[in-house]
Formats: C-alpha cells, structure tokens, sequence
C-alpha cells in the first residue's frame, strides 16, 4: 500500500454528465498516472503528472482532462461521458526511491449508461 | 515505438508445478525497466517483480523470477511450486524513458488458473 485512494469505487452516470474521479496520496510522490482497463487491451495510460499544475498526455487522452493543483491530489475529469468510457480507472503512483516501480489505487469502476 | 506482447491469453497450470508466461517487448531504448503484476479477481494491481536493462542477473523475488534475455527481447515471469492463490490475470509492463514520464506500458495479460 502506497498510501493511494481512489473515490469514489463504483459510480453509475448517464452518457453527457460531467464525471469526476479523484486520486489522492499521502506519501508526497511527485509522478502520478491515471490508465483505465478494458477487456482486451490490459492497461493504457490516459494521462499522467509529474508535479503541481505539470500534466501530459497519454495514449488515450481524448474526452478527458486532468488537474492537480495540489501534490496529493490528481483529478480525471469526463467533461460529458460517452458509453465508451465505461471502463475501470486505476490511478497510480511512481515511487521514485525504489527501482522506479508504480503502485495502483484500488480502482473505480465506473458505468455510462 | 514501445510495444509490450503476451502471447498467452489463459494457461492453466497443476498446483505446486512451475510454469512460464511469456513476455516479450520493444523498444529502441537502451534504458528500460520490465515489471510484472498480478491482479487477482478482486481487482487490484500487486507489483512483482522488476528488472532494469541493465541488470546484469535476472531478478527474483521469493517464488517468482524473472527470466530476462536482452538479445531476444523477452522478460518471461517463472513462478515456481504454483499454489491455487496464483489464480489470476498478470501483465507484463515496460517503463518507457524518463524523460518521457516513466510510464507504464501494459501488454494484454495472461490469465492464469491453478489447478487442484
């Protein structure tokens, strides 16, 4: 355990409803990720941040946005959510001490009816 | 380009048998790291094992070793003496250069499944 929390688990929205997701760590890492997982395609990268208000994209970047104004905290915002982003959301920490290796939040799953 | 291939879809293996899941990657790099996770039906992503490119033994982590061929391209994943809790999905992962975020890039998975 990385100190890492994902909120919130489970969400259920309908397609064009702005959506939320939020990562936050107590541990003070300056690199975090967010990739989401589908069947088939394992793990792809969405976006990522390597400090306050320093944020790139990733290979799935489009219908979706990032902020982190703060270290401890990376938002993933839908800004209208489609039925192809149903999908489970993991955020992750790089822990740059020790050979580099991410940690995962727990996920959320998150349904676009 | 960075790619990442797992070759094996499921496999099944007789518990307390060793068994090998293939991972092969590339990359122009000569910088890199190779991970592997476990993500059992829960859901979560457990980290491990990890090899730098430029570690010169292959990596082993109590039951689990990494066997790492450069020259081949592959990081297959040894799990010796399989118990029926190693019943999961594992991703084969490369970190890509840092001064391209160090992130991630997962192949598709194999879904391994313990047999009694």
């Amino acid at each position: 355990d990385a100190g890492i929390t994902q909120s919130p688990r489970h969400k259920v929205t309908e397609t064009g409803t702005p959506v939320t997701l939020r990562c936050h760590q107590t541990e003070n890492h300056r690199y975090m990720y967010w990739y989401r997982q589908d069947p088939g395609h394992g793990l792809r990268l969405i976006h990522y941040s390597y400090g306050v208000k320093d944020t790139d994209k990733g290979e799935v970047s489009d219908g979706y946005s990032v902020s982190r104004s703060k270290t401890e905290d990376f938002l993933l915002t839908l800004e209208s959510a489609t039925s192809s982003q149903t999908s489970v959301y993991f955020c992750a920490i790089r822990q740059e001490a020790t050979n580099e290796k991410l940690f995962f939040g727990s996920g959320t799953q998150l349904s676009v009816l | 380009a960075q790619k990442i291939t797992q070759t094996q879809p499921g496999m099944f293996v007789q518990e307390k048998e060793a068994v090998t899941l293939d991972c092969t990657y590339d990359t122009s790099d000569q910088s890199y790291g190779l991970f592997w996770y476990k993500q059992p039906s829960s859901g979560e992503m457990i980290f491990l094992i990890y090899q730098g490119s430029y570690d010169e033994q292959n990596a082993t982590e109590g039951r689990y070793s990494l066997n790492f061929q450069k020259a081949r391209k592959s990081a297959n994943l040894v799990i010796s003496a399989s118990q029926l809790g190693d019943s999961a999905m594992y991703f084969c992962a490369m970190r890509g250069p840092f001064r391209q975020g160090g992130k991630l890039i997962f192949g598709q998975g194999t879904e391994l499944s313990v047999k009694p």
